[in-house]
């Protein structure tokens, strides 16, 4: 099956732990993206890449981290800087300049 | 700066009647794409409509047309015969080149409501 895969969908961390989100595409698309969206509230870009090795910081990247080794895979990393991280976490994909910008399913993330 | 901005935290609308979700954009990049979004309560986002910068006509999906309008820079989505199925959160984003590659952002959204 095509698409994008995120992983987990929900999940539970302590506060002081990091916890690391999966994406996954095989759409083979250049572009990746990860944004985050608080209850009723529209989605906010956290970082984003054009190519492997290169990735660039969006508009709240402060206590995020992610890395982009493979062009299938874009990891997201929630630190423990991160001072509220419970949110929805939604990972997306394109082709650079093309007309259509394809989401996962979303993870939520619940600090406890 | 970019940006994109919803004004409408909500909106009504009768069904099979026709309902206009408000978008305006700020960019000084010539180049850019418009998209709009609808979003469930599933949280799945669902591709709707896309509009280039260049392009001459304003576009349309079935029930779904934007009316672009470059010069005020406004890209409102226009919703033809609302159905139930439609309540939902709708986004507009845009696409513009910043450094490192193609960034698109998004409005805050505005909740539809569809009435029997």
């Amino acid at each position: 099956d095509g698409g994008i895969t995120q992983s987990p969908k929900y999940l539970f961390r302590k506060e002081g732990q990091n916890v690391t989100l999966s994406c996954e595409q095989n759409l083979n698309h250049d572009a990746m993206y990860w944004y985050r969206q608080d209850p009723g509230q529209g989605l906010r870009l956290i970082y984003y890449s054009q190519i492997v090795n290169d990735f660039q910081k969006g508009d709240i990247a402060e206590g995020y981290s992610v890395s982009r080794e493979k062009k299938e895979s874009f990891p997201l990393t929630v630190t423990s800087a991160q001072k509220n991280p419970t949110a929805f976490y939604l990972c997306a994909v394109s082709v650079g300049s093309g007309n259509t910008i394809y989401f996962g399913e979303g993870s939520w993330l619940t600090v406890v | 700066a970019q940006k994109i901005t919803q004004t409408q935290p909500g909106m009504f609308v009768q069904e099979k009647e026709a309902v206009t979700l408000d978008c305006t954009y700020d960019t000084s990049d010539p180049s850019y794409g418009l998209f709009w979004y609808k979003q469930p309560s599933s949280g799945e986002m669902i591709f709707l409509i896309y509009q280039g910068s260049y392009d001459q006509q304003n576009a349309t999906e079935g029930r779904y047309s934007l009316n672009f309008q470059k010069a005020r820079k406004s890209a409102n989505l226009v919703i033809s015969a609302s159905q139930l199925g439609d309540s939902a959160m709708y986004f507009c984003a845009m696409r513009v080149l910043n450094t490192g590659g193609f960034k698109t952002i998004f409005g805050a959204g505005t909740r539809l409501f569809v009435k029997a």
